[in-house]
């Protein structure tokens, strides 16, 4: 079993559409989970830390279900510019582990 | 805005020789991590480092690899003896503010690109 496993799409949606993405870990003991973005040939750039109680950032919530070793990510209002790749990461002390991504397009 | 640096952006280099990658994490930062991105792959963790020593290392940090903290603020990946497959994009992050909180939140430079021939 992998890792971290997501969707890896490509998901091509409307601007203004909802999205949401869906990851799972296989590490029970992990301690940490995050949500990037990484744009055509650069860096990871990091969108939201997840907390298990769950949290938002503008158009963005993350959840966190430890029971079901499950996190995901929705996007609201989606806009040209979320086009990108979205990485899960989940971490245990500090070795952290990347999905292999969820690829997004919005379109006009 | 503090950033992490790296140098070079891309380097070429002959099967079978070494390189040194750079790395200048944000300043107040303590802890450091090298990932590398093989094109179209999913990025992989290589190894961090805290306190002048390695803290954790995956499964593909073997014996050609190795990190150093030579100074104040470089933090080097060293490749021994490079192979073809050694050719990725190599991402440095670190994280970790001195006296902030502990959440692992890491921030990742723009990457080198290790082009092996």
């Amino acid at each position: 079993r992998k890792e971290v496993e997501q969707d890896p799409g490509p998901f091509n949606v409307p601007e203004g559409a909802t999205v949401a993405f869906n990851c799972t870990y296989s590490n029970s003991a992990s301690q940490s989970f995050f949500w990037y973005r990484q744009d055509c040939r650069k860096e990871p750039k990091l969108l939201m830390s997840v907390y298990s109680s769950g949290n938002e950032d503008g158009r963005f919530t993350a959840q966190l279900n430890r029971a079901s070793q499950y996190i995901s990510l929705l996007i609201r209002d989606s806009k040209l510019s979320d086009s990108a790749t979205y990485l899960c990461a989940v971490s245990n002390n500090n070795d952290m582990r990347f999905g292999a991504g969820t690829r997004l397009t919005v379109k006009p | 805005e503090p950033e992490v640096t790296q140098t070079p952006s891309h380097q070429v280099t002959q099967m079978g020789q070494e390189v040194i990658l750079r790395c200048v994490p944000i300043s107040n930062h303590l802890y450091f991590y090298w990932y590398r991105q093989i094109l179209g792959q999913k990025v992989e963790f290589l190894v961090s480092f805290y306190n002048n020593e390695i803290s954790e290392k995956s499964e593909i940090f073997d014996d050609q690899f190795s990190v150093e903290r030579p100074d104040g603020s470089n933090f080097t990946l060293k490749i021994r003896s490079t192979k073809l497959e050694d050719s990725a994009m190599y991402f440095c992050a670190s994280s970790h503010e001195v006296g902030g909180a502990s959440y692992n939140e890491q921030f990742f430079g723009p990457g080198t690109r290790l082009t092996v021939l």
